[in-house]
């Protein structure tokens, strides 16, 4: 059975910084690109970006790409979103997810809630 | 950057009602999906390459469309529907989600 492990959410000051991590389970993480998703409280689906099974290509959406770095580790079967210069308007649930082809997320985790607050 | 637009935001309907949800694009996208979406829970995929039903997914549900215009289709509407629908489109490198059609039961 496929898993998706969200962690690492809470509360973070305006300004600085959080790492989640997304723990998979039940297939072989190392052949399938993966994704992070985001929905603030209350509103829509937000793609923040997806990496290649090697690492070598990293694509992010055009507005969050100096704020967020995605990076995974095979041998821990891990994905990983560095957040950094998070603002308020960072708050949301941020969701793992694995791309199957052509762009389509056939996997979700639960999610794990940052919020942003002083 | 492709903007979905879907339509309508939210709708309601009878039990036995033709539901239609349609998702329109700014330019021609190569691959197109949708997701449902109940409070408190993830997404869930649920039609995949403009027109297959995810494992699991009754057979009422449709999707069709090419080039910027798609739709899902409920051909019979049940409880069990009421829910956000988004779509989202693959153009590579960059994916967007639609805003999401919220649909009740009336």
């Amino acid at each position: 059975e496929v898993k998706l492990l969200e962690s690492g959410g809470g509360l973070v000051q305006p300004g600085g910084s959080l790492k989640l991590s997304c723990a998979a389970s039940g297939f072989d993480f190392s052949r399938y690109w993966m994704s992070w998703v985001r929905q603030a409280p209350g509103k829509g689906l937000e793609w923040i970006g997806e990496i290649n099974p090697d690492s070598s290509t990293i694509n992010y959406t055009p507005s969050l790409k100096d704020k967020f770095i995605i990076s995974r580790d095979n041998a821990k079967n891990t994905l990983y979103l560095q957040m950094s210069k998070v603002r308020s308007e960072d708050t949301a649930l941020y969701y793992c997810a694995r791309i199957h082809y052509y762009g389509y997320f056939a996997y979700w985790g639960q999610g794990t809630l940052v919020t942003v607050s002083a | 950057e492709i903007v979905l637009t879907q339509s309508p935001a939210i709708t309601a309907a009878s039990l036995g009602q033709k539901v239609t949800i349609t998702c329109s694009a700014s330019s021609s996208v190569s691959y197109m999906h949708w997701y449902q979406q109940k409070s408190g829970t993830s997404p869930k995929p649920w039609i995949y390459e403009i027109s297959k039903l995810a494992s699991g997914v009754p057979a009422r549900f449709s999707g069709s469309g090419s080039g910027t215009s798609y739709s899902l289709t409920i051909s019979s509407m049940e409880a069990e529907d009421a829910a956000i629908y988004y779509c989202q489109q693959w153009n590579y490198p960059l994916i967007t989600f639609g805003a999401g059609t919220k649909l009740e039961l009336k």
